[in-house]
């Protein structure tokens, strides 16, 4: 049990564009998402954490326009990415955990390159 | 405000040398859970091992062993008989508890991690 499925794996966009990505949990109400970047060679940083039907909540330095977070049902949470530039070339990784759950259990992750 | 440290950045063995990953943590929550992660090339997190505050007993799993020590806030990972296929960047992590409250685990605060390198 406990499985988190991400979509795309990996994905190439124009600079300029937009790019959403899926954050799903497969057998569990994920009431709680969270997602995090990771730069090549570097540690993973939380990016923002998402309730189910509230707004999500960004960490300082994250521009909660930029990076569009929905999280509309308790299965699902999205990731936009508006107006990517190359520096926004990175890994994004979802994790997701249930109500008053005390581990979040992650996607495989997508790798973003912004050209 | 919490801070994960790895301070060993690469660590390169040979092959069923026995290696030890530091991990120190700085929170000021007395209740918090900690992490171990490995993360191969492919990108993936791959889920090693969660302690809680309370439980301080080390912990062994096969090739695996954790010592835990609060008093000098550490949660120390232990490869024994070490592999090639052992051979990744491993994360350790914290996650603060909103307790009482029932909101659960928070986001985790990772270190920066450490790249092992097993040579045949």
């Amino acid at each position: 049990g406990a499985v988190v499925s991400q979509h795309p794996s990996w994905v190439i966009c124009k600079s300029g564009t937009s790019v959403k990505i899926e954050c799903r949990s497969l057998d569990f109400q994920a009431t709680t998402m969270f997602w995090y970047r990771q730069f090549p060679k570097q540690s993973l940083m939380l990016m923002a954490t998402s309730n189910e039907g509230s707004k999500a909540t960004y960490e300082q330095g994250v521009e909660k326009d930029k990076f569009l977070i929905n999280h509309a049902s308790l299965t699902l949470s999205t990731l936009t990415v508006t107006s990517a530039h190359p520096e926004d070339s990175s890994f994004y990784i979802c994790s997701a955990r249930g109500p008053g759950g005390t581990e979040a259990f992650f996607g495989q992750g997508t790798r973003l390159t912004v050209v | 405000a919490q801070k994960v440290t790895q301070a060993q950045t690469e660590i390169s063995v040979v092959e069923k040398e026995d290696v030890t990953l530091d991990c120190v943590y700085e929170t000021r929550d007395t209740t918090y859970y900690l992490f171990w992660y490995k993360q191969p090339p492919s990108g993936e997190l791959v889920f090693l091992i969660r302690r809680n505050s309370f439980d301080e007993q080390n912990e062994i799993s096969g090739r695996y062993s954790w010592n835990f020590q609060k008093s000098t806030s550490s949660f120390n990972f232990t490869i024994t008989a070490s592999q090639v296929v052992d051979s990744a960047v491993y994360f350790c992590a914290l996650s603060e508890a909103k307790g009482a409250s029932g909101g659960g685990a928070d986001g985790l605060t990772f270190g920066k991690g450490t790249h092992l390198i097993i040579q045949p």
